[in-house]
């Protein structure tokens, strides 16, 4: 089956820092690739995707590069603020209509 | 629009009684599903549904219920509740042919 894996958190990081969250899928097929967000005491919110291999999600100063040969989308930010703590979940989904897969979720804390 | 609501927002119950959540969309969404939320493990899928009158068994399915008469509703049953049930519950809906999950605020549920 559909699995993905993302970087065991939680991450803190500096205000201003760079940010990697590594996230690797195994899937049969073509899947479309997601990011979410999680704000404390919130939903999930999309904040990225891609749908086909070299295609660039990009939100809020986040990016995220669909690789093919290497099954990855790596979520990356050059300089995060506070704001962006949260929870960050990587997914896919098996194309229209199919099923979707999502990582355990890598909690983000950006300190002052 | 509201996009998706779920109500309540937090409920303590003892352990073997039973309740519903529930959960609305106003997206005129086909796809409804329920997840839980637990520390470690991301999010698990536990009923799906297609359409009205079409449900489904997702990945922790056992000891909920579900129903799909309208559209607009997916009520999920906890038929006798016990301390595993304990979680975070999270009602998301997509359009038929989409990708990208709309997710409600969250249901907070403890289990004495």
């Amino acid at each position: 089956g559909n699995s993905v894996t993302q970087m065991e958190g939680p991450v803190t990081l500096s205000e201003e820092a760079f940010l990697t969250i590594n996230c690797t899928y195994t899937a049969t097929g073509y899947p479309s690739l997601f990011w979410y967000v999680q704000y404390p005491g919130e939903g999930l919110q999309l904040l990225l995707k891609a749908t086909k291999a070299d295609d660039k999600g990009s939100n809020k100063g986040f990016e995220a590069t669909y690789r093919k040969e290497t099954t990855s989308f790596h979520l990356e930010k050059g300089s995060v603020q506070v704001s962006d703590s949260a929870v960050y979940f990587c997914a896919l989904s098996e194309g229209p209509g199919g099923k979707s897969t999502f990582g355990d979720g890598t909690t983000l804390t950006v300190k002052p | 629009n509201a996009g998706v609501t779920q109500t309540p927002k937090f409920q303590v119950l003892k352990t073997g009684q039973s309740m519903t959540l529930q959960c609305a969309q106003d997206m005129n969404h086909e796809y409804m599903s329920w997840y839980r939320q637990d520390p470690g493990m991301g999010l698990r899928l536990i009923h799906y549904s297609v359409g009205a009158g079409i449900t489904d068994q997702g990945e922790v399915p056992n000891g909920y219920n579900v129903s799909r008469s309208t559209t607009e509703d997916f009520p999920l049953r906890l038929l006798s509740a016990a301390p595993s049930q304990t979680s975070v519950y999270f009602c998301a809906s997509r359009k038929g042919g989409g990708e990208t999950q709309y997710f409600g605020p969250g249901t907070r549920l403890l289990v004495l």
